[in-house]
């Protein structure tokens, strides 16, 4: 079983449409939870982290669920530019490091 | 401020050889970490440096090898190259050690991609 897992898409949606993305980890240790952003053949960027009281930045919202060791995202009023891939990221405690799942494609369709 | 900085940004090499990577962090990040990314996949961890000590490791053979340098830059080294090494290679900086937890974000650089032939 993979550490993180997505669904990999793609998530074919219209412009303005609200879609949401899930993930589930596999290390109940794990403490610190992101999403990042990769537009094709660029470097990941930080999207927002990921708090146990979820969190909301514009139109993204972040949640986490520690019992079911699930994370969510959820974009609303989707535009254009928003198409990308959505890489759901977790840190274990002690671990520096980071486990990336394999990323949700979106398109945002005219 | 600068972000994390990367070089070369493309490279071809053939099997064999060696390659060494390089990266800057951003301005007061001590912490350097590399991972692989291959296509279709999420980055893979490879290792973490701070304070020019090696704080992880992840799964690759000691054909893989770095450093960090006193101004917290780092060197990624790869030797005896594989056509399973092509991948993009990314740095990602981050705070580390100071306790909040946006020390933990890690800001990616733009990665080099290195080609074996």
């Amino acid at each position: 079983r993979k550490e993180v897992e997505q669904d990999p898409g793609p998530f074919n949606v219209p412009e303005g449409a609200t879609v949401a993305f899930n993930c589930t980890y596999s290390n109940s240790a794990s403490q610190s939870f992101f999403w990042y952003r990769q537009d094709c053949r660029k470097e990941p960027k930080l999207l927002m982290s990921v708090y146990s009281s979820g969190n909301e930045d514009g139109r993204f919202t972040a949640q986490l669920n520690r019992a079911s060791q699930y994370i969510s995202l959820l974009i609303r009023d989707s535009k254009l530019s928003d198409s990308a891939t959505y890489l759901c990221v977790v840190r274990g405690t002690g671990r520096r490091a980071l486990t990336f799942g394999s990323g949700t494609r979106l398109q945002v369709q005219p | 401020d600068a972000g994390v900085t990367q070089s070369p940004t493309h490279l071809i090499k053939t099997r064999g050889q060696h390659v060494t990577l390089r990266c800057s962090p951003i301005s007061g990040h001590k912490s350097v970490s590399w991972y692989q990314q291959v296509l279709g996949q999420g980055p893979q961890f490879i290792f973490q440096y701070y304070e020019k000590e090696e704080r992880g490791r992840g799964n690759f053979p000691d054909r893989f090898s770095a450093r960090q340098f006193p101004n917290y830059s780092s060197e990624l080294n790869v030797n005896a190259l594989l056509l399973g090494d092509s991948a993009l290679y990314l740095c990602a900086s981050s705070l580390e050690g100071s306790g909040s937890g946006l020390s933990y974000e890690q800001y990616f650089g733009p990665g080099t991609r290195l080609t074996v032939t």
